[in-house]
């Protein structure tokens, strides 16, 4: 089944470490996209990417980093420079092929800071 | 700048009964979409209804239509025939640029 796919489910991190999450989509996406998501919150965009090799920040870049060398990987880094870590974050991706370019969103990775 | 506008931070229906949660917008652009969004309490976001700035008609998907007021900026999700399974949160967003601009969702709870 095509999909999108996020992993670990729970992450924890501790203070000064760096951590990693991972995204994954077979659907033959070009734009992938990270969001964080906070309690009673809507979503907001850390960063995305529109073709391999090639990604812009988004409205809350700060302490995370992203690569993007294949198309359907685009795993996010939460450094230790990001002080509020702790959120829902949610991958997405979207083709350039559908008028609409509707995102489609992974099941999310729950980080919490020990 | 874009953005989305819920009031409605929680509602009740009851079941069979339709429902409609509110989303306004402001934006400058000529063209834009705007989207619906369920979000269970597994945390994952799924698709459900997605209107063109320049669509005719009100979009529709089974249970779930849109009432597009272009004139009043308003975009609302209506679902018909609730069911238990329709509790969750619900998040109206609009693409600007590359990516989504949410709103801060409605919280719909249908009651037997």
């Amino acid at each position: 089944d095509g999909g999108i796919t996020q992993s670990p489910k729970y992450l924890f991190r501790k203070e000064g470490q760096n951590v990693t999450l991972s995204c994954e989509q077979n659907l033959n996406h070009d734009a992938m996209y990270w969001y964080r998501q906070d309690p009673g919150q809507g979503l907001r965009l850390i960063y995305y990417s529109q073709i391999v090799n090639d990604f812009q920040k988004g409205d809350i870049a700060e302490g995370y980093s992203v690569s993007r060398e294949k198309k359907e990987s685009f795993p996010l880094t939460v450094t230790s420079a990001q002080k509020n870590p702790t959120a829902f974050y949610l991958c997405a991706s979207s083709s350039w092929d559908s008028k609409k370019e509707t995102q489609y969103f992974g099941p999310g990775t729950r980080l919490l800071v020990l | 700048a874009q953005k989305i506008t819920q009031t409605q931070p929680g509602m009740f229906v009851q079941e069979k009964e339709a429902v409609t949660l509110d989303c306004t917008y402001d934006t400058s652009d000529p063209s834009y979409g705007l989207f619906w969004y369920k979000q269970p309490s597994s945390g994952e976001m799924i698709f459900l209804i997605y209107q063109g700035s320049y669509d005719q008609q009100n979009a529709t998907e089974g249970r779930y239509s849109l009432n597009f007021q272009k004139a009043r900026k308003s975009a609302n999700l209506v679902i018909s025939a609730s069911q238990l399974g329709d509790s969750a949160m619900y998040f109206c967003a609009m693409k600007g640029g590359y990516a989504l601009n949410f709103g801060k969702g409605t919280s719909l709870l249908v009651t037997p």
